[in-house]
């Protein structure tokens, strides 16, 4: 089965800095890879998500990079904000299959005032 | 859209007792994920269903754990005798489950389980 692995799992930056997280992932046929957020005692919130025929997507301060070769995909946070600190948690699967989503472990996210 | 609904928010079962834990999807959705969270880790998957099937299982605990998502009505995860180890919040989730948007999932508040 597919496994995903995020690495670093805490990450720490200046306000204003950027941020990147990054994902490595097992299986080639996985072809959709979302982010999500989670805030402390809440539910994970997806960010932004990216399928296999793509390779860059951007929404405001948030854009995901995949390579398909190397089987990993990033989170790029620009101009971070104290707002930002969260888990962070990436995953894959197979669109258009009965196929769940495999999670990393999460990274927790430190934005420093 | 009220989005994917759980309840109870907080439950506190003691050794023993079973506790049940309810999800309704997002209008829609016709499946319907289980994910289970220890404090300070990741998501755990621990099943999909369909309207009335079960699709994979294979993260579910073979004893005590059970779930169903019937032809009406909410989806229930249901763990009997729980114990301390169960301690956990609980994720629903639901998708469209085909077409090109039909991998999204969408996650519910979550049902904070605690074992006494």
């Amino acid at each position: 089965g597919e496994n995903v692995e995020q690495h670093p799992s805490t990450l720490s930056v200046q306000e204003g800095d950027s941020a990147v997280i990054k994902c490595t992932y097992s299986d080639s046929a996985s072809n959709y890879f979302p982010w999500y957020k989670q805030e402390l005692g809440k539910r994970p919130q997806l960010i932004i998500d990216i399928r296999s025929n793509v390779g860059e997507k951007k929404d405001q301060r948030i854009a995901v990079t995949l390579n398909k070769t190397a089987k990993h995909f990033s989170l790029h946070i620009t101009e971070t904000q104290p707002e930002d600190s969260a888990v962070y948690f990436c995953a894959a699967s197979i669109s258009g299959a009965n196929s769940k989503l495999t999670f990393g472990k999460g990274i927790t996210l430190s934005v420093r005032p | 859209n009220a989005g994917v609904m759980q309840n109870p928010r907080h439950l506190v079962r003691r050794r023993g007792q079973e506790a049940r834990l309810r999800c309704s999807p997002m209008k829609g959705h016709s499946h319907v994920y289980w994910y289970r969270q220890l404090p300070e880790e990741g998501l755990k998957f621990m099943v999909y269903l369909q309207k009335e099937n079960i699709i994979d299982e294979s993260g579910m605990p073979k004893e005590r754990f059970s779930a169903e998502f019937p032809k009406e009505g909410p989806s229930i995860l249901r763990i009997q005798q729980v114990v301390r180890g169960d301690s956990a919040a609980y994720f629903c989730a639901s998708s469209l489950g085909q077409g090109a948007l039909g991998n999204t999932i969408y996650f519910g508040e979550g049902s904070w389980l605690t074992v006494v």
